[in-house]
């Protein structure tokens, strides 16, 4: 059974950093990209950053470029979000998806960050 | 404002046909693949569709897509209250380099 279970969400002060982790199980996840999408209460769903299976290729929102990091570690079927200078609109709960070519077949349950002071 | 444009909300009643439609530009839609995710209360969203027009293993051929030119549309036939959920497309879009969802749009089953 796949499974992504995202965790490192919480409470954090506007100018703070966080760490997102997403653990992959039941799949092959070197062969895959991944990808963090977000959604802030009540908003629509926001594509966040992708990255290729082997990490070649790297994509985010203009609005987290220069304070996201995404990276991922084949060997421990991980996925990372580094976020730095976090602000008050970065409130949202944060999912992490397999697939390229928004073919995003499998999704984490979602982990919520509140940046607040 | 999102860069893919979907309505707020549709309504239907049981068995009946409804469509939902995913406006963009060339950049995205125009030359990329579409896809759509289905998003019940409280829960992470699903893949419906993807490339377009398939469905992933498991999703009913109730549910279909399509694509002309920059526009993509969903098709869900034989309403059932449990399609209830909120509907977003979602593409590439080559002029940002990034991906792009549309705002969502919210499925009455009357």
């Amino acid at each position: 059974e796949v499974q992504l279970v995202e965790s490192g969400g919480g409470l954090v002060k506007p100018g703070g950093s966080l760490r997102l982790s997403c653990a992959a199980s039941g799949i092959t996840f070197s062969t895959y990209s991944m990808n963090w999408v977000r959604q802030a209460p009540g908003k629509g769903l926001e594509w966040v950053s992708s990255i290729s299976s082997s990490s070649t290729y790297i994509y985010y929102t203009d609005s987290v470029k220069g304070r996201f990091t995404i990276s991922r570690d084949n060997a421990r079927n991980s996925l990372y979000l580094q976020m730095n200078s976090l602000r008050a609109e970065d409130t949202a709960v944060y999912y992490c998806a397999r697939g390229a070519d928004f073919e995003f077949d499998y999704w984490g349950q979602g982990t919520l960050i509140t940046v607040s002071s | 404002q999102s860069v893919l444009t979907q309505p707020p909300s549709v309504s239907a009643a049981p068995g009946q046909k409804v469509t939902i439609s995913c406006s963009g530009r060339s950049s995205n839609i125009g030359n990329n693949y579409v896809s759509w995710f289905q998003q019940l209360p409280g829960t992470a969203p699903k893949l419906l569709i993807y490339d377009n027009n398939k469905r992933p293993s498991g999703i009913p051929d109730r549910f279909s897509g399509s694509k002309s030119g920059t526009s993509a549309t969903l098709g869900i036939t034989g309403l059932q209250t449990g399609d209830e959920a909120d509907y977003y497309c979602g593409t590439w879009d080559n002029s940002l380099s990034a991906g792009v969802f549309g705002g969502g749009t919210k499925l009455t089953v009357l």
